[in-house]
């Protein structure tokens, strides 16, 4: 059970560039998320999906596009790079549990734009 | 506006100390909080959650946090603290859907010394 796994790692971007965050999860979960991290602002949502075929825009979606491809997969676009999209970006998959949800986190890819 | 606030980026203590990580959420409506810790180079964890079964919730490695409404704080809390515990910790809430949107804190570095 590999839980959240997101390709790549690492990856260095020239502006205007583009590319797509990668992420999959095994767990059977209906919800998933994109976030970013930048220091000292804690993780902000990009994108999530409640389910297969859907998706809404969190609180930073200017500059990013997803895709739903199936219940397992949910990836990340940036169709044109810009350096203020530097950033530790993380896929979550979330299953309820009780009357709440729980979230779980992949190991994260380090992202920078030159 | 409903929002998480998290006092002190930075805390340092003892090993065998007391950690307590601050986090106050003002909402009109009973939250969900989490508690996330974040080792380096990783993704997050869940350490413990409230919805609101029980006011004092334990959770893993030894750490609790306690929801105090007439505060509108969940601090976290471990009576003695150990090395492995260096790490970031993330408040997080939920203010509709049990969970399934988080609202994340600015986060706060815990570091132990000898």
């Amino acid at each position: 059970n590999a839980g959240v796994t997101q390709t790549p790692k690492f990856q260095v971007l020239k502006t205007g560039q583009s590319m797509t965050l990668q992420c999959a999860q095994d767990m059977n979960h209906n919800s998933m998320y994109w976030y970013r991290q930048d220091p000292g602002m804690g993780l902000r949502l990009i994108y999530y999906s409640a389910s297969e075929g859907t998706t809404d825009k969190g609180e930073v979606p200017n500059g990013y596009n997803v895709s739903r491809l199936n219940k397992r997969e949910f990836s990340l676009r940036l169709e044109s790079a810009a350096p203020s999209q530097t950033s530790v970006y993380f896929c979550a998959s979330s299953v309820r549990t009780g009357d709440s949800y729980e979230q779980y986190f992949g190991p994260g890819t380090r992202l920078t734009v030159t | 506006a409903q929002s998480v606030t998290q006092l002190g980026s930075h805390v340092s203590v003892s090993e065998g100390a007391l950690v307590l990580l601050r986090c106050n959420y003002s909402s009109s409506v009973p939250p969900y909080l989490f508690w996330y810790v974040q080792y380096p180079n990783q993704g997050l964890q869940l350490l413990l959650k409230y919805t609101s079964a029980a006011t004092l919730v334990k959770g893993i490695n030894g750490f609790e946090a306690e929801f105090k409404k007439s505060e509108t704080s969940f601090h976290l809390t471990k009576p003695s603290a150990h090395m492995s515990d260096a790490a970031e910790y993330f408040c997080a809430v939920s203010f509709t859907g049990g969970g399934n949107k988080l609202t994340f804190g600015t986060g706060t570095q815990l570091k132990v010394e000898l």
